[in-house]
């Protein structure tokens, strides 16, 4: 199947900085991607959709202006974490559909931001 | 999209199926039934997925009854690295070919046992 890699897997961080974690579709292109965030023993929550070469579309009740999505480019869309607190300390998570291919979707490994 | 319901956990014993069911009994014509998993700390992963005909693939086969009412994921021989929290989702096709976003549910949490 499709191959989606997310940079960094890992990130501590101090209260009050921002964080950026990258989400590229290796083997294929993806106009549309998704991130989610997931706490501990708690499901996927869906945080916004991202679209190539537009705006992202949030989810109720998550901020767009803390959570700064940019998909520049067919194969990598960008979360950035803006003024993190230790709440969003979390499991963020990617995914993206292959453009013209199946219905599934694939998702990348996760990223686990701890913020101190 | 519909929602789904399914148990919070199943054992399995190792080289034995696991049956995994889902009710989505407010299913539209138009729905698809996915199914993924998600071993712990890692990402999901994609398993198979069907609209109204039993599926089979690699990795497992999907049951959908008539009425579509309900779906059965079953895992023909199960290996202690099938150990993850299995998550039944159905999502609509979006026109134009478009990608509709996935909403997660609980989820059931398959424990195979040796």
């Amino acid at each position: 199947g499709a191959v989606v890699s997310q940079h960094p897997s890992r990130v501590i961080c101090k209260s009050g900085t921002s964080v950026k974690i990258e989400c590229r579709s290796l083997d294929f292109q993806a106009t549309t991607m998704f991130w989610y965030r997931q706490f501990p023993k708690k499901s996927l929550m869906l945080m916004a959709t991202s679209n190539e070469g537009s705006k992202a579309t949030y989810e109720q009740g998550v901020e767009k202006d803390k959570f700064l999505i940019n998909h520049a480019s067919l194969t990598l869309s960008t979360l950035t974490v803006t003024s993190a607190h230790p709440e969003d300390s979390s499991f963020y998570i990617c995914s993206a559909r292959e453009w013209g291919g199946p219905y599934e979707q694939y998702f990348g490994p996760g990223t686990r931001l701890t913020v101190t | 999209d519909a929602k789904t319901t399914q148990p919070t956990s199943m054992d399995c014993a190792e080289g034995r199926a696991a049956n995994l069911p889902c009710n989505h009994s407010t299913i539209s014509g138009n729905e698809y039934v996915y199914w993924y998993r998600q071993i712990h700390s890692q990402g999901p992963q994609y398993i198979i997925h069907g609209l109204k005909n039993n599926e089979t693939n690699e990795m497992a086969s999907l049951i959908i009854t008539e009425d579509r009412k309900s779906s059965t994921l079953i895992l023909p021989h199960a290996t202690l690295r099938d150990t993850a929290v299995y998550y039944c989702i159905v999502r609509a096709p979006l026109p134009g070919g478009a990608t509709n976003k996935l909403i997660f549910g609980t989820g059931t949490l398959l424990a195979v046992q040796p």
